[in-house]
Formats: structure tokens, sequence, C-alpha cells
């Protein structure tokens, strides 16, 4: 079955910092990646999201690389501020056969803590 | 602001009762989802409702059962439940079932089973 493993699973930085979170998933047929981020107590967040026909893309402060070759993605976020502080969910869609399904598989998370 | 709604936010329950949890969104969304979340841990997916057809059951126990009345709500019925299922219930939607939409969470349903 799919499988996407995340890493690291905690990640602290000073405020300013940049930090990069990477994931690798199993099924090379996924094309769509998304990222979430989940403060606690409150639901996922998407915040970026990028499908196989695109090598990077970009939103302000996060940005999302794919390496379809190696199967893996990164979450990039530049100039960190103490309100990014959560955890961060990688996601792959798992599609099977040419036959499209909605199943997202996440990673295990990692929690990021921004230090003023 | 989520534009999925869930209800209730909180829910007790014995292990006898029966209960529903409700999820609501008027996006026009086609596809809509339930997910288990455990403390610390990744969303789990239960079900996809794809064009109000069930398309997908990640062998979820029968005590859990699930209920598309149209496109804009998905049910989830609760009945005879064990303290492990014990946890966050998201429901989320996307525009379709194809696989490759956002999909959107509403806040949850945080679920105490004693």
């Amino acid at each position: 079955g799919e499988n996407v493993e995340q890493h690291p699973s905690t990640l602290s930085v000073q405020e300013g910092d940049s930090a990069v979170i990477k994931c690798t998933y199993s099924d090379s047929a996924s094309n769509y990646f998304p990222w979430y981020k989940q403060e606690l107590g409150k639901r996922p967040q998407l915040i970026i999201d990028i499908r196989s026909n695109v090598g990077e893309k970009k939103d302000q402060r996060i940005a999302v690389t794919l390496n379809k070759t190696a199967k893996h993605f990164s979450l990039h976020i530049t100039e960190t501020q103490p309100e990014d502080s959560a955890v961060y969910f990688c996601a792959a869609i798992f599609n099977a056969g040419g036959t499209s399904y909605g199943k997202l598989t996440f990673g295990q998370g990692t929690i990021l803590t921004v230090h003023p | 602001d989520t534009e999925v709604t869930q209800t209730p936010k909180h829910l007790v329950m014995g292990m006898t009762n029966k209960k529903s949890l409700k999820c609501e969104q008027h996006m026009g969304h086609r596809a809509m989802y339930w997910y288990k979340q455990k403390a610390k841990k990744p969303p789990e997916l239960m079900f996809v409702y794809s064009y109000e057809k069930l398309s997908i059951n990640e062998s979820v126990p029968s005590r859990f059962s699930p209920e598309c009345p149209n496109s804009s709500l998905l049910n989830l019925h609760l009945h005879a439940l064990q303290p492990e299922d014990s946890a966050l219930y998201l429901c989320a939607s996307s525009q379709d079932g194809h696989g490759n939409q956002p999909q959107h969470f509403g806040d949850g349903t945080r679920l105490s089973i004693l």
C-alpha cells in the first residue's frame, strides 16, 4: 500500500531561520502532494500543494519542491516566525490502476518550534 | 473561518449509546471524507464519498456507519463504540473524488468513550 515517510519528527529553529521538512512516498503513480499545518487543538489547514507536473511552487515564505524520480518532496519555510510553530504533515494521494481515489495518506508529522 | 462545519464539537458517550456526528459544506464539493485522528498522530482515512456514493471504506468496523444524505451533508453514526475509539473525528471535502483536488477539513468532533 501507499506509504509516506516524513523527517524530521521534531524541528527547532530560531526566529528568522529557515526550516525544511522532507517526505518520501512509495507509489510512483501519486500525482498530488499537499502540506497541512495543524496547530494544537485545531484542524489541519492546507498551506500549499503541488502536482506532479510541477517541480516547484512558492507562496510568500513557503515553498514546496518535488523530485518525481527520487519520489520525494520538501517543504521550505523561510524567515520563520513564532506563529509558524505547529505540527506539519505532508501527504500524498494514492491512485490505483488509472482509477482515481481520494485516498490521502499522511506522513507522521513534524513538530516545528520557532523560538523568538 | 472553516467552510466545513462539524457538530458537535465535543461528544462524550458510553459504550452502549448511539450517537451521530454531522458534517456540512456549502462549497459545492462532490467528495466528502471522514478521518480519525489520535493524539500526536496524522489523520487516518476512514471513508470517502464521491457524488454521494461510498467509494472507499478503509476496513472500518461496522460500529461506525457513514451516511451521505445529499451532496452537502455527511453523517457518521456511532454504536457500541470501544474506549479505543476515543479520538478527534475530522470531516473533509474536495471538489470531486478524483484524488488530486485539495481537501479542506472541518474543526472536528472530539469524541470520548467512557
